[in-house]
This record gives structure tokens, sequence and C-alpha cells, in this order.
């Protein structure tokens, strides 16, 4: 299947400095990167909708000027958590949804990156 | 209307038997229904979907069973095995915005 990578993997970083987590889509064009944030046993949760070329969607309740989310290419996003505080602390994932699969009947096929722990001491 | 409702909260299956995961929804806009396998500290990875206009799809051990009068869709993992044990999440995705909305999960536990 469709391989989604982000990286870093694991992260620390100080309070209040910036840290930036990459998605890429390594074998597929993908128009819709999703970011999401996990707690610990708990569903995900959507932060924001990323398309390429335009401004991302922030769901209820997510700063906009705190993750900032920039989806340059078809292939890449980018999620910068801004003046990290520890409660930023988590599990982010990033999805993206295949490009090729546009009028096929999988064209809803998400795929799912490893995520990638944020640790803010 | 957004909702996805997922039970059980968490589940305990014997090796070899089946594991049954029941998810629920009200909007009527959905048209896609994927199950996401995760492991702890990974992300989840794409297990098995289907779209309403079928009413079970089977891939190897898992099957998804669609009802849409009842607007309900379950996995059956059959001879369930010990590598099974992950959590489970089912979603839910209207054709127009692509964006899933997820059930709470489901905690599988395989004995062996």
């Amino acid at each position: 299947g469709a391989v989604v990578s982000q990286h870093p993997s694991r992260v620390i970083c100080k309070s209040g400095t910036s840290v930036k987590i990459e998605c890429r889509s390594l074998d597929f064009q993908a128009t819709t990167m999703f970011w999401y944030r996990q707690f610990p046993k708990q569903s995900l949760m959507l932060m924001a909708t990323s398309n390429e070329g335009s401004k991302a969607t922030y769901e209820q309740g997510v700063e906009k000027d705190k993750f900032l989310i920039n989806h340059a290419s078809l292939t890449l996003s980018t999620l910068t958590v801004t003046s990290a505080h520890p409660e930023d602390s988590s599990f982010y994932i990033c999805s993206a949804r295949s490009v090729d699969d546009e009028g096929t009947s999988s064209g809803n096929t998400i795929y799912f990156g490893e995520g990638s722990w944020l640790t803010v001491v | 209307q957004q909702q996805v409702k997922q039970s059980p909260q968490s589940l305990i299956v014997q090796k070899g038997g089946i594991s049954i995961i029941n998810c629920a929804y009200e909007n009527t806009a959905f048209d896609y229904f994927p199950w996401y396998q995760q492991f702890p500290g990974k992300g989840p990875a794409l297990l098995i979907a289907i779209r309403p206009d079928v009413s079970e799809k089977k891939e190897g051990r898992f099957t998804i069973s669609f009802n849409k009068s009842a607007k309900q869709f379950s996995l059956h993992i059959m001879d369930s095995q010990p590598g099974d044990s992950a959590t489970y999440f089912c979603a839910a995705s209207p054709d127009s915005n692509y964006q899933l909305i997820w059930g709470a999960g489901t905690k599988l536990i395989i004995k062996p």
C-alpha cells in the first residue's frame, strides 16, 4: 500500500522553542493531508486539514498561530509547533489522501504516517 | 450526527476465537467506512474498508459487515492471533471532504 513518512519519529525540545514535523507521501501525490493529535489511550483528534497550495483549515479550538501548517507540495506537509510548552507534549500523526485514487472506488483511501512523539521539557 | 459510536471499549478473546467490534453512525452522508489497526506508539494502519453498496467485504481473516438500514458496521477477526492484539478504530467519511470521523477505539487482547 501507499506509504506516508513522518519525521522525526521522536523529538525532545525545550519549552519556548519551535519544532517542525514533516509528513511526506512517498509513492503518491496528496492534495489533502490531515494532522491529528492523540493522547494516551484516546482516539485521534483532528487538528487541521491541509490542502496543497492553500491555507490549512483548523478545527475548533486549535490555535492556528501555534500550530503552523504548510502544504507546499503534493508530497509534503509540515506542522510547526511554535513556542512549545509541556502541555503540547503529545503524539502527532499525519495522514494523506491519495490523488491517484480520485474517481475510483478507493478515492477516499487515507494513509497514515507512523506518528511523531513530541516531548517538551 | 457526526458521531461514530464504537463498542466495546475493550475486548479479550482466546486465541483462535472470533473478535467482533461494532460501530454505529447517524449521518447518512457517510459513504466510506474504514477500519484501522494501531499498535502502541505507532500510527494507525488501514486494515480494511467498505462502501455502502456492498454488505460484506472480506480480506483474509478480516471481514467487514455493513448494515445500511441499521447504520451499523462491524469488524470480524476470524482465528484471532496474539499478534492481532492492538487498538482498532472504526471511522466514517462523507465523499465530500474525505474527513474521517473516528470511533473511540477498541483495545483488543488475544490470549494465547
